[in-house]
């Protein structure tokens, strides 16, 4: 069956310009989730979509960042002004609803290289 | 706040040996305990999880995981190590009440020698 999928799988820009990270979750699942995994940092949890709706949005680290879903299903992750420390993995995840009991299940991720 | 430790960076196995990746954790409340696995530029695929019940999970690809809440531990084990087996492993533990973010150990990378 059809996974989470992530487009690019690769992206390069030069500081300071602008990137769109797109993420297709599972058909159905509600709940939508942005992670970052740097080197040697481990995963970081960044913004969850239940919806439409971006209840938490604690974990962008930057007002760089900013998150979007449309029609309940897919998110794009806008990164403006990039700078060489946004290089990482940036891993998609999607669940049935946010319940914290639900599993959540990874595509493959982008892989964003910030020159 | 939730945390996860992973106090291995690597683990060694040779092949057909049990192997036990290392996870404790920390949470307000009960937990809910997920295990992943990455393979080289791979997203991460789900293992297996606890929940509530039984204390021992089994999951995908013949691992499992026991729950032991007075040690706040949720050990990785599989009786026969693969080769194929050789890859990143994640914990991750959020809590039970209202939304809990999802929080990752920094990862346990296991190496199967033939």
């Amino acid at each position: 069956g059809a996974g989470v999928s992530q487009s690019p799988s690769n992206k390069v820009t030069e500081k300071g310009k602008d990137v769109e990270l797109r993420c297709d979750p599972i058909s159905g699942h509600t709940a939508l989730y942005w992670y970052r995994q740097s080197l040697g940092q481990g995963l970081e949890f960044l913004i969850y979509f239940q919806g439409n709706s971006a209840p938490d949005k604690s974990g962008l680290p930057s007002d760089r960042f900013s998150a979007e879903r449309t029609g309940g299903s897919v998110s794009t992750l806008t990164i403006q002004r990039t700078q060489q420390e946004d290089s990482a993995v940036y891993l998609c995840a999607s669940s049935q609803d946010s319940h914290t009991q639900e599993t959540q299940y990874f595509g493959p991720g982008t892989r964003l290289l910030v020159l | 706040a939730q945390s996860v430790a992973q106090p291995e960076d690597q683990v060694n196995v040779a092949e057909g040996n049990p192997l036990t990746v290392k996870c404790t954790y920390s949470v307000s409340g009960n937990p809910y305990l997920f295990w992943y696995v990455q393979y080289p530029n791979r997203g991460l695929q789900f293992l297996l999880k606890y929940i509530t019940g039984d204390n021992l999970v089994k999951g995908s690809y013949g691992f499992e995981a026991e729950f032991n809440k007075s040690q706040t531990s949720f050990h990785l084990k599989k009786p026969s190590a693969l080769v194929s087996d050789s890859a990143l492993y994640f914990c991750a533990v959020r809590g039970n009440t209202g939304f809990q973010k999802l929080v990752f150990g920094t990862g346990t990378r296991l190496l199967v020698s033939p």
